[in-house]
């Protein structure tokens, strides 16, 4: 069974420039969470969303925005790029929104560098 | 805000020796404390995860020991392997909420 696979796994944007990144959950995980983690330092919570809504935001300007489609993949926007910006972009998936209540799987994420 | 604190930054470790990770939390209202651990170029995995209610927990060579008092908990890897150099992240969520807080990561390697 296939785990949480992100793409594309390593890209190069310019300041001012767009970014999306997507992400596809195991399947019949309905959440998905996304979480940035600046190098040498522990991911930091992003969004999340369970079926298709968004159940909760961390703290990150509205240059980020995201969404969950019908078949619960989901793709994480950045506006705007900027230098601080550059980071492993981690997505992960489970059953229920509660990391407490079932495993969190996480994808080996997507590196961006803004230059 | 840093609500999750761990230390060391990094370790070394003899084969076969004991590593130890430590962790101290702030918000009381955590009620669960998962260990992660991420080699280079993969995403973190669910190593072992504790609840407040229970002092420790053992799943292998690997424990967790639990401080609710002092708001620490801990990770000890027994007989550490160089397999298990890796960075090992402790974290805390609360029940009813989305995200996880994650500690700043320890650096483990294990020599021969």
């Amino acid at each position: 069974d296939a785990g949480v696979t992100q793409s594309p796994t390593h890209l190069i944007k310019t300041r001012g420039q767009h970014v999306t990144l997507r992400c596809s959950p195991i399947s019949g995980h309905k959440s998905v969470s996304w979480y940035q983690q600046v190098l040498g330092q522990g991911p930091q919570f992003i969004f999340q969303y369970y079926e298709k809504e968004e159940r909760g935001r961390g703290n990150f300007p509205d240059r980020f925005s995201a969404r969950q489609f019908p078949n619960y993949s989901s793709e994480l926007n950045v506006n705007a790029l900027l230098l601080g910006d550059s980071a492993l972009y981690l997505c992960a998936s489970s059953l229920v929104p509660d990391p407490g209540a079932n495993v969190l799987t996480f994808g080996a994420g997507s590196r961006l560098t803004v230059l | 805000q840093q609500q999750v604190k761990q230390s060391p930054q990094s370790l070394i470790v003899q084969k076969g020796g004991i590593s130890i990770i430590n962790c101290a939390y702030e918000n009381t209202a955590f009620d669960y404390f998962p260990w992660y651990q991420q080699f280079p170029g993969k995403g973190p995995a669910l190593l072992i995860a504790i609840r407040p209610d229970v002092s420790e927990k053992k799943e292998g060579r690997f424990t967790i020991s639990f401080n609710k008092s002092a708001k620490q908990f801990s990770l000890h890897i027994m007989d550490s392997q160089p397999g298990d150099s890796a960075t090992y992240f402790c974290a805390a969520s609360k029940g009813g909420y989305q995200k996880v807080t994650f500690g700043t990561g320890t650096k483990l390697q294990v020599i021969p």
